[in-house]
């Protein structure tokens, strides 16, 4: 099974910065999935990178998917406390299975 | 449209008890995913099944887990006898299979675990 290592695993930041969020492997996947936790509930997905050197957007959120395909970031822009949670970057291995990275947790404080 | 239902919400119970944690996926799924969740260890996959067929159980930790899929509609998971250890959220999630795109995995709000 692939890993994949999530930077930073806590932080903190006031309502209006600016942050990014790592992800990365030392293993291709064929695609990855961005998905934001909140307390008491499942995760829900973001998105998903397909191809290597994707952009996507998602309002203040932009994703980028590695080149080579083993890393991606979340790059989130004035950051507002509906933000905070914990953000999960999976990779796609095969089909349907998915591996998790230990997640981000994020507080934005008003 | 219903998400995919998991019960109980909590269940607290004594070490050496028989657990069953129950999962209802979304009508039209055919893949059903059981993961667990801690705080040293994250999100992992458990087992995956495929048409109510079980794909990749490598991640059950020993055979006092086990999982069954009897119907489309429903899945188990088992804990035999429980341990202090097994402490965690469970979480079901549920996809369906489509060609040239990547689906979602749709989760259950989890059973939070507690083994005394």
């Amino acid at each position: 099974t692939q890993l994949l290592e999530q930077s930073p695993q806590f932080l903190s930041i006031q309502e209006g910065e600016n942050l990014t969020v790592y992800c990365n492997s030392s293993s291709v996947f064929s695609s990855l999935q961005w998905y934001r936790q909140e307390p008491g509930e499942g995760p829900v997905l973001l998105v998903t990178v397909v191809t290597g050197g994707e952009v996507k957007k998602l309002k203040r959120l932009t994703f980028q998917f590695g080149d080579a395909r083993k890393d991606s970031s979340l790059h989130i822009t004035a950051a507002q406390p509906g933000d905070t949670g914990l953000y999960l970057c999976a990779g796609v291995e095969g089909a349907q299975k998915l591996v998790f990275g230990q997640g981000t947790r994020l507080t934005i404080n008003p | 449209d219903a998400g995919v239902i998991q019960s109980p919400r909590h269940e607290v119970t004594e070490m050496g008890q028989e657990v069953t944690l129950r999962c209802k996926p979304i009508s039209g799924h055919d893949y059903l995913f059981w993961y667990r969740q801690t705080m040293m260890r994250g999100l992992e996959l458990l087992i995956y099944f495929n048409n109510n067929v079980p794909i990749d159980d490598s991640g059950m930790p020993e055979d006092r887990f086990s999982a069954k899929m009897p119907n489309a509609s429903f899945s188990t998971l088992k804990i035999q006898p429980s341990e202090p250890r097994d402490s965690a959220v469970y979480f079901c999630a549920s996809s369906r299979t489509e060609p040239y795109s990547n689906q979602p995995q749709h989760f259950g709000d989890g059973t939070r675990l507690s083994i005394l």
